[in-house]
């Protein structure tokens, strides 16, 4: 199976600072990779993702690192504003073709102004 | 945009009674899935569905069953509710193939009392 874990389950950043949220997953034969951003009382909200034939991604103010050699992806967050501050979880597709998403447990990110 | 909405925001029911939550996504997308989402454990997938009246069990079946008659449409049945199964639901829904991103709705907080 997979099994995907967080780094740091807070992190505290202020307001215009860059932030960097961590994940580790398990099997080296994931090939899709999901950010979600989930704020209070909604469910998750698709940001950015990327596929294993590709080291990193960016989309606006977000970028995504992948190092399949010790199977981590990060997400970087540029400029950070209040609105940035939510739970944001990394989620694996299983390799094996049955659609399933492994999602880690979530960092909170608290914004300080 | 995909929108995935859910019968209920909150719901508060008795242990013993059955359950109905609902989902309907509103571009024809071919998977839906069910997850729970509790403290500390991130988003646990509870059932998928491939297509009409197809299902699958995903990690934590146990207590649950589902039924999709229609494609825009799938429901999660707590038969028997029990105090453990307090939780946020989450539904989602997805185009699958090579679109793997799966879209959330705003999720259903029930009490099981």
């Amino acid at each position: 199976g997979e099994s995907v874990g967080l780094h740091l389950p807070t992190l505290s950043v202020q307001e215009g600072d860059n932030s960097i949220i961590n994940c580790a997953y398990s099997n080296s034969a994931s090939d899709y990779f999901i950010w979600y951003k989930q704020e209070s009382g909604k469910g998750p909200q698709f940001i950015i993702d990327i596929r294993s034939n590709m080291d990193k991604r960016q989309g606006q103010r977000v970028t995504v690192l992948l190092n399949k050699t010790v199977k981590h992806l990060s997400l970087q967050i540029a400029a950070t504003q209040p609105g940035d501050s939510a739970v944001y979880f990394c989620a694996v597709l299983s390799p094996f073709g049955n659609e399933k998403l492994t999602f880690g447990t979530g960092t909170r990110l608290t914004i300080i102004p | 945009d995909v929108k995935v909405t859910q019968s209920s925001r909150y719901l508060v029911k008795r242990t013993g009674e059955k359950v109905f939550l609902e989902c309907v996504q509103d571009m024809d997308h071919e998977n839906m899935f069910w997850y729970r989402q509790d403290p500390g454990l991130g988003l646990r997938l509870i059932y998928f569905s491939y297509d009409v009246k197809m299902k699958e069990k995903g990690d934590i079946p146990e207590g649950y069953s589902v039924s999709r008659e229609k494609k825009e449409r799938f429901s999660l049945i707590l038969e028997s509710a029990s105090t453990n199964q307090t939780s946020m639901y989450l539904c989602a829904s997805g185009a699958g193939g090579a679109f793997n991103e799966q879209f959330f709705g705003p999720g259903t907080r029930l009490t099981v009392l």
